[in-house]
């Protein structure tokens, strides 16, 4: 069946990098995401990758994705305190609207 | 930066009363959506609705639930009769075909 799963903590020392890492099952995925939710706000869209790319660079952020062992992840450069937050891993399957999301990470920045 | 609304940010509502929680999408979102998140679980897809009609619906969305958008500018979400389960985060979110933005959620606590 679907499903989508991520380490639930990380924490990183500032002016380190952060690695999210996540898995999921379905090998038919055609986008995957990274959403950022910080406390009480909705999640923000912070990057996609088509499943038929390895790597997608955006400033700090780089998507590693290996189709072949069906892992994601997130790399922040330069890790800061405004990026305490919790990131969730999303995949949309084909021929479907919705997304699947994994349980979160939350990650903890400290000085 | 144009961003999804969601109103009440919070609704506090008696078993078996309706409940409609709306959302604001940016005014170029073709497509539209509703999750929710119960406490300590998942993000969880509930409807998906282009072209002023479902496109995609989950086993969760019963026939309790219902969407519309009414004047094209409004999506709301209309439980008929809440139950205790029902007591979640409620995130609708639009989009583009590949992309989609999320409002900042209404909590629903159901008595």
């Amino acid at each position: 069946g679907e499903d989508v799963e991520q380490s639930l903590f990380l924490s990183v020392r500032e002016g380190d990098s952060s690695v999210i890492n996540c898995t999921y099952t379905d090998s038919s995925s055609t986008y995957l995401y990274w959403y950022k939710q910080e406390p009480g706000a909705g999640l923000q869209l912070l990057t996609y990758i088509f499943s038929n790319m390895d790597m997608k660079q955006d400033q700090r952020l780089t998507v590693l994705l290996n189709k072949k062992d069906k892992h994601l992840s997130l790399r922040i450069a330069d890790t800061q305190t405004g990026d305490s937050a919790i990131y969730f891993c999303a995949e949309r399957l084909h021929n479907t609207d919705k997304l699947i999301f994994g349980t979160g990470t939350r990650l903890q920045v400290f000085p | 930066e144009p961003e999804v609304t969601q109103t009440p940010s919070h609704q506090v509502t008696q078993m078996g009363q309706e409940v409609i929680l709306r959302c604001v999408p940016i005014s170029n979102h073709l497509y539209f959506y509703w999750y929710r998140q119960i406490l300590g679980q998942k993000v969880e897809f509930l409807v998906s609705f282009y072209n002023n009609e479902i496109s995609e619906k989950s086993e969760i969305f019963d026939d309790q639930f219902s969407v519309e958008r009414p004047d094209g500018s409004n999506f709301t979400l209309k439980i008929r009769s809440t139950k205790l389960e029902d007591s979640a985060m409620y995130f609708c979110a639009g989009g583009g075909e590949n992309t989609q933005y999320f409002g900042p959620g209404t909590r629903l606590t159901v008595l």
